[in-house]
């Protein structure tokens, strides 16, 4: 089956910075979905994307298909941003998720 | 409109009991789809609805977890006998479908087993 695999795990940022997340997938997907997990955890749709990029506020995310990732770039960070994100490939019947990434942005 | 709504918000039970959770779709979503969260673990797909019939039961871990939809909308996931092991979050998420495969999640069942 499809492997997901998000880098890095683990992320610290002090308020204000940049980070970029990336989603690696092993074969060839119609659509994928990022979500923030949020500390309650409840999981909040972020982006579905195929591929090219798209853009929320602060936050966009680009896919290449062909190459197999796509990444998530958070600016400016503010402490609600913390949490987990992950990246799912979306099949018709299921979603394929990611391991994660665990940020925490500290004031 | 409304989101995907499921209950309890936690049910701890005792090993050996049986537990009924339950999702409310988003109205319209033909698409409903059961996940579950393990602490430290990540996201397992159990079971996936269109219309009222599952397709794929492949991801139900044993056959004590079974699952029903009915009318097309609410569904309900059974545990039979529950095991320490079965504690986690249960999610469930809807999908359109028609035009879109985005999937959106309830707030999730905490499930405590003792």
């Amino acid at each position: 089956g499809i492997q997901v695999e998000q880098s890095p795990p683990d992320l610290i940022l002090q308020e204000g910075a940049n980070s970029t997340l990336r989603c690696n997938f092993s074969d060839s997907v119609n659509n994928l979905q990022w979500f923030h997990q949020n500390p309650w955890g409840q999981l909040i749709n972020l982006f579905y994307i195929p591929s090219g990029t798209k853009q929320n506020g602060r936050l966009s995310a680009t896919t290449v298909a062909t190459e197999r990732y796509s990444l998530l770039y958070i600016s400016s960070s503010q402490t609600t941003d913390s949490g987990v994100y992950f990246c799912a490939v979306v099949l018709t019947d299921k979603l394929i998720f990611g391991t994660g990434t665990r940020l925490q942005v500290f004031p | 409109g409304a989101g995907v709504s499921q209950s309890p918000s936690n049910k701890v039970t005792e090993k050996g009991k049986d537990v009924e959770l339950r999702c409310d779709p988003i109205s319209g979503h033909t698409a409903l789809y059961w996940y579950r969260q393990s602490l430290g673990q990540g996201l397992e797909f159990l079971i996936y609805f269109q219309g009222n019939s599952a397709p794929d039961k492949s991801g139900l871990p044993s056959d004590r977890f079974s699952a029903e939809r009915t009318g097309g909308s609410v569904s309900t996931l059974t545990i039979q006998r529950t095991q320490q092991e079965d504690s986690a979050v249960y999610l469930c998420a809807s999908s359109p479908i028609a035009g879109s495969y985005e999937q959106y999640f309830g707030p999730g069942t905490r499930l405590t087993v003792t």
